[in-house]
């Protein structure tokens, strides 16, 4: 089945412990791309990658790093949470950029205290 | 921000009605897309429609797009209690690398 996977799903953590969130999709997309939502405010992009070893800054990146060594993985991290960083994260990728359709994961809903 | 906006925030109707919600932006794009939320979960693509097309067709959907307004409608017909979602429009500049999402329509359908 076609789809994108992130995990955990939900994470409940402290100020300034580092973490990591993972992406992983099989369906061989070069584009992929994290969001997080927030009431009010809708989807804002956070980092998105075009292909292996290629990554680009989105809306709001400050706090955050991102990673693309295998073309299926995208996982996103951050260093030192904070209270700001509470949200609910999205993974996506579509083929060919930006020019089709995404598919999105399931979401990591996160809560930094 | 490039981010566009949805009209309205919330729409309420009564099972069998149309509802039509509005999504307008900022820059010239390359496509516009439209996708569906229910609460809390991953968002689901329901149609796309490139610059150079003005309506599209999908089922129960018909999306129609104005790059003279900057501006797009989403209407679906005869609408169901499986519908209630939140609708968000999203589009790609035709400059850039990144999608831009609107901040959403919470449709609710009254059984």
């Amino acid at each position: 089945e076609a789809q994108v996977t992130q995990n955990p799903r939900y994470l409940i953590t402290v100020t300034g412990k580092k973490l990591t969130v993972t992406c992983s999709q099989n369906m061989n997309h070069e584009y992929m791309s994290w969001y997080r939502q927030d009431p009010g405010l809708g989807l804002r992009q956070i980092y998105y990658s075009m292909n292996v070893e290629v990554t680009d800054k989105g809306d709001v990146p400050e706090g955050y790093k991102v990673s693309r060594k295998e073309k299926r993985n995208f996982p996103l991290i951050l260093e030192s949470p904070s209270p700001n960083q509470t949200s609910l994260y999205f993974c996506a990728s579509s083929w060919g950029g930006v020019d089709n359709e995404q598919f999105f994961g399931p979401g990591t809903r996160l809560t930094v205290l | 921000s490039q981010q566009g906006e949805e009209d309205p925030q919330a729409l309420s109707i009564q099972e069998g009605e149309n509802a039509t919600m509005n999504c307008s932006y900022k820059t010239s794009i390359n496509n516009l897309q439209w996708y569906r939320q229910n609460s809390g979960r991953g968002l689901v693509h329901l149609i796309l429609i490139r610059s150079n097309e003005r309506e599209k067709h999908s089922g129960r959907l018909r999306v129609t797009l104005d790059t003279s307004k900057k501006s797009s409608s989403l209407l679906i017909t005869a609408s169901r209690a499986a519908d209630t979602a939140s609708y968000f429009c999203a589009t790609a500049t035709n400059t850039g690398n990144q999608f831009y999402f609107g901040t959403g329509t919470s449709l609710t359908v009254i059984p």
